[in-house]
């Protein structure tokens, strides 16, 4: 079993507030991931990052930033959350080379009033 | 354009019988395919992956086939369980680019 958290697992935050989504992984991987998942439909990359202070937007343009200051740490924040940004959030990461399964966290599902 | 395509969005089966999720994709660089299952609330779970220089592998009860010249791949859960229940993604990578394309998911459905 993949040993990558997220929290908080719901949030309900009020239009115009920061929020911060805590991602880590306890297994030194050096890559991992944002994606975004409405429902019903597919997961999209938002960010990613190969290492430490390594971050690259992915293919969804998404209004978060993230860090990259530990390798087991990659949080995501949002300046000033909106109800467009209502949707559930997903960290993953997996380790260099083929063959290597992608592992999720547990997903934080946010909802923006 | 959306690369990897699920274009069953749902699939019921009978407890026992066999289910067959089916992925198509266009890019013909993907080299790696893997299945995710997530139920409600939870992040996807890893289940089984091929490699393009396979066109099956097996490991239990799920097995999943590829067609390249299709671009086709399925996965097969046999013999089917309720606690199977559950959306299966698919998902496609390019090697060097090591990130994942999902295709929208399917939801299974295993009827008692």
């Amino acid at each position: 079993e993949a040993d990558i958290y997220q929290t908080p697992r719901y949030l309900v935050i009020g239009t115009g507030k920061k929020i911060t989504l805590e991602c880590s992984q306890t297994m030194g991987h050096d890559k991992m991931y944002w994606y975004q998942q409405d429902p019903g439909m597919e997961l999209h990359l938002i960010h990613y990052s190969y290492g430490v202070n390594s971050t690259e937007k992915g293919d969804l343009s998404s209004e978060s930033t993230v860090s990259r200051i530990r390798t087991e740490h990659f949080p995501l924040t949002l300046e000033s959350a909106r109800p467009s940004h209502t949707s559930q959030y997903l960290c993953a990461s997996t380790t260099a080379g083929t063959g290597r399964a992608t592992f999720f966290g547990q997903g934080t599902r946010l909802t923006v009033v | 354009d959306q690369q990897v395509k699920q274009n069953s969005p749902s699939l019921s089966v009978q407890e026992g019988r066999i289910s067959i999720l089916n992925c198509d994709y266009t890019n013909s660089m993907f080299d790696y395919f893997l299945w995710y299952k997530k139920y409600p609330a939870e992040g996807p779970t890893f289940l089984i992956s091929i490699s393009s220089i396979k066109d099956k592998n097996e490991d239990g009860r799920f097995t999943v086939f590829l067609n390249k010249s299709a671009k086709h791949l399925s996965l097969h859960i046999v013999p089917s369980q309720p606690g199977d229940s559950a959306v299966y993604f698919c998902a496609a990578r390019v090697s060097s680019a090591r990130q994942l394309t999902f295709g929208s998911g399917t939801q299974l459905t295993v009827l008692p």
